[in-house]
């Protein structure tokens, strides 16, 4: 079956760094690989999608670089910031499935001032 | 702005109780989904639904059933709670590109 793997581990950082969080995955590459922010006790917020034949895309602070070969994707958010804590979900969505997704466990980011 | 909203944030029910939890967007979209979430554990699929009145089973679908009467709203329904439903529930719905997801319930079973 499809897996996801996210560091667990909670990702310390200081202010104005940038964060590098990592989402792996096994078997089938998918159509598209999204990023979530999760705020405790909050739904996921939809950050990012990049699609299988992109290997990056960017969002104001935010980049998404997308490996089919290594089946890797790295989230990246350039000049963090406090406000920037909180835990990042990596998901799948395969063609054809009705817009389902599998979700990684996430990592938890704490940018310290 | 899209809204998904989640009829309760908290809910302590009893063993056994049958219990509904309702879900509302107001932005006309065709799929709607239901995750529970626990630690470590990430989000999974419990049901979801391409349109009124279809249904499929996601990933653990066993001990839930749902409901889409209307294009707005998708229930889930806990025919008979039991200690290990204890979990965050999250109802999601998607114009086809990224997910809006709802506050969560989080659901106590005791």
């Amino acid at each position: 079956s499809q897996k996801i793997e996210q560091n667990s581990e909670a990702l310390n950082i200081q202010e104005g760094k940038t964060a590098t969080l990592t989402c792996n995955y096994t078997n089938y590459s998918p159509a598209y690989l999204q990023w979530y922010r999760q705020d405790p006790g909050r739904g996921p917020v939809f950050l990012l999608l990049i699609r299988e034949n992109e290997k990056e895309k960017r969002k104001e602070r935010l980049k998404v670089t997308f490996d089919t070969t290594l089946k890797q994707s790295l989230f990246h958010i350039t000049a963090s910031q406090p406000a920037d804590s909180a835990t990042y979900l990596c998901a799948l969505e395969f063609s054809g499935g009705y817009n389902k997704l599998i979700f990684g466990a996430g990592t938890r980011l704490a940018v310290h001032p | 702005d899209v809204k998904v909203t989640q009829s309760s944030r908290y809910l302590v029910k009893r063993t056994g109780e049958k219990v509904f939890l309702e879900c509302v967007q107001d932005m006309d979209h065709e799929n709607m989904f239901w995750y529970r979430q626990d630690p470590g554990l990430g989000l999974r699929l419990i049901y979801f639904s391409y349109d009124v009145k279809m249904k499929e089973k996601g990933d653990i679908p066993e001990g839930y059933s749902v409901s889409r009467e209307k294009k707005e709203r998708f229930s889930l329904i806990l025919e008979s709670a039991s200690t290990n439903q204890t979990s965050m529930y999250l109802c999601a719905s998607t114009p086809g590109v990224g997910k809006y997801f709802g506050p969560g319930t989080r659901l106590t079973v005791t």
